[in-house]
Formats: structure tokens, sequence, C-alpha cells
């Protein structure tokens, strides 16, 4: 149980366009979702939290008209990349956690975007 | 500025030996927890350590919680090829976790 997907799982874009990526929970529902970024060998950074039905939370630092999320449902959330250029170059990673379980974290496999 | 402090940020050992990787912060957290992050993959949940001054077993790794819930240490008996990965540990507040930066560890053959 408990498993959370990403779609894509890596993804390639020419620089200036978007990218949508996508964040499930498959057998749960989630309350909350987090989107991670993670450069090479360094560790997770938290860019935004987002709760169903509500503006996501950003991080200082993070530009949110540049890093879409909508978490429409319970079960799925966006985060999109827009006008990407190669610095968003990253893995993407979301994590979402389970209604009355706020102390545990359910992570997807992660999204390797480059932008050329 | 990391909220949590992991050292060493790099180890590399030969197989069967021990090692501990050390998880500091000058914050409280209501818990922490380790994972263990493959490359392309995300990060798998090893342990949650709660109490102040748990110990946690996990076959050959053991967890331990200090008393103030501020940090934490991870230890590995006789280390295997297997073990390589890089090791998270989150620090758990108000509906929110933070990583510390990690430790990649590469156990030889």
């Amino acid at each position: 149980g408990a498993v959370v997907s990403q779609h894509p799982s890596w993804v390639i874009c020419k620089s200036g366009t978007s990218v949508k990526i996508e964040c499930r929970s498959l057998d749960f529902q989630a309350t909350t979702m987090f989107w991670y970024r993670q450069f090479p060998k360094q560790s997770l950074m938290l860019m935004a939290t987002s709760n169903e039905g509500s503006k996501a939370t950003y991080e200082q630092g993070v530009e949110k008209d540049k890093f879409l999320i909508n978490h429409a449902s319970l079960t799925l959330s966006t985060l999109t990349v827009t006008s990407a250029h190669p610095e968003d170059s990253s893995f993407y990673i979301c994590s979402a956690n389970q209604r009355g379980h706020t102390d545990t974290q359910y992570f997807g496999p992660g999204t390797r975007l480059t932008v050329l | 500025t990391q909220l949590l402090e992991q050292s060493p940020q790099f180890l590399s050992i030969q197989e069967g030996e021990n090692l501990t990787v050390y998880c500091n912060s000058s914050s409280v957290f209501s818990s922490l927890q380790w994972y263990r992050q493959e490359p392309g993959e995300g990060p798998v949940l090893l342990v949650t350590v709660v109490t102040g001054g748990e110990v946690k077993k996990l076959k050959r790794l053991t967890f331990q919680f200090g008393d103030a819930r501020k940090d934490s240490s991870l230890h590995i008996t006789a280390a295997q090829p297997g073990d390589t990965g890089l090791y998270l540990c989150a620090g758990v507040g108000n509906n929110d976790m933070r990583f510390g930066a990690g430790t990649r560890l590469t156990v030889k053959p």
C-alpha cells in the first residue's frame, strides 16, 4: 500500500517550453503533497507544499509563477515548469501524506528533467 | 544553511567494516526519519524514531535518536556492497519535512 507514482519518469525539452509532471497517490488519499528538487549529488530541497483544493505554499527562493502547482484532487498533484531553462534541469520528486498519518511521507520515483 | 547537518558527506569503506553516520540539528523535531536513495530513484524510508533516546534496529542497521530529539545516528555493522547508496536523515515538523545534505556511502567488495 501507500504507493506514489510520477509521470513522466524522464523528459527532455527545449529551452523556453513548459513541462508538466504528474504525481499520483495510487491507493490512498493524499491530503498534502510535497514537491522536491534534487541536483546531482545533492540532497532533496523542498520547493512547495500543496493541500488539496488550496494554493500551494512555496519555499523561499522558489518562484511560484515559474513552478505552477495544482492539487485538484486527493490523488493528483501537478508541477508545471514554465519557460524552462537549462538551469531547471534536475530530478524532481514528489511525496504525499496519507490522511491521518501526517508524520509519514510516501515518495514517488522521481522525474528527471533535462532542458536543452 | 542546512537545517540538518549530516556527517560525513562521503564515506568509502571495505566490505565488512562498520560505520556511523551522524545527523545533527539545533532544532527539536517531533520525529526523525532515515532514508536510503539509489541513483535515479526516490528515497525509501528505513526507519522513524520518535522518542528521545530511542534505539531501533533493522538487521545490521542501528538507529538512535538523541535524548533532546535534535540529533540521530545510523550505525551499520559489517557493511556490504548492497548498502551502497545515499543516506538521508529528515526532521519531521509541523506538516513538513527537512532533509539533511546526505551521506554518500560506497562499500567496496
